[in-house]
């Protein structure tokens, strides 16, 4: 079973940040956080990953709490592109190991 | 540069009937993932290959299924005598492993069977 808890869906307007929550509370120390996303008709796209900091990449930031029971992806100015489905997933970093995915938190941009 | 390519994108099957999928990895990915997405449901471990070896079959739901690498390429994922369960999406994922330990997905191909 998935390790993680997500809402269903989330609507968020078109140039807003579009912040998507992700409990995971019984994360083990040596696992990261992992944001993927799937887009219509797509396979599973790698976002960002992190363990205990911040993180921030070309597509989005990794806000992570400090005891690490939850975390949040901010898409900063969300564009019609970005309506998905998005996946948090806790895993062993650095391990080529299956990945376990949830159901995922379907996300749509509004215009 | 290329990405992962799964053939065919699209394929119907009566019940009973059995198929083949195909799964071209990125060059020089040493390990590779076979997933089943049914609808509205996240995808699910299948199988992992390193190279050739088959080292995880633990996800294969019945033994209809086989999925085999043998150069450590391209990969065949079969379903023999299909039931309308194994109607999903099927996805391919490679990862360079060892220097890094992403996967990357192909666009899948849609089973359904009738």
């Amino acid at each position: 079973d998935a390790k993680t808890t997500q809402p269903t869906s989330m609507d968020c307007a078109e140039g807003r940040a579009a912040n998507l929550p992700c409990n995971h509370s019984t994360i083990s120390g040596n696992e990261y956080v992992y944001w993927y996303r799937q887009i219509h008709s797509q396979g599973p796209q790698y976002i960002i990953h992190g363990l205990k900091n911040n993180e921030t990449n070309e597509m989005a930031s990794l806000i992570i709490t400090e005891d690490r029971k939850s975390s949040t992806l901010i898409l900063p100015h969300a564009t019609l592109r970005d309506t998905a489905v998005y996946y948090c997933i806790v895993r062993v970093a650095n391990r080529d190991d299956k990945i376990i995915f949830g159901k995922g938190t379907r996300l749509h941009i509004l215009p | 540069g290329a990405g992962v390519s799964q053939s065919p994108r699209y394929k119907v099957a009566k019940r009973g009937q059995d198929v083949a999928l195909r799964c071209d990895p990125i060059s020089g990915h040493v390990s590779l993932f076979w997933y089943q997405q049914a609808l509205g449901q996240g995808p699910e471990f299948l199988t992992y290959f390193q190279n050739e070896a088959q080292l995880d079959k633990s996800g294969l739901p019945s033994d209809r299924f086989f999925a085999e690498r043998p150069e450590g390429s391209v990969s065949t994922l079969k379903i023999q005598r299909t039931q309308q369960e194994d109607s999903a999406v099927y996805l391919c994922a490679s990862s360079l492993a060892g220097q890094s330990y992403e996967q990357y997905f192909g666009p899948g191909t849609r089973l359904t069977v009738t």
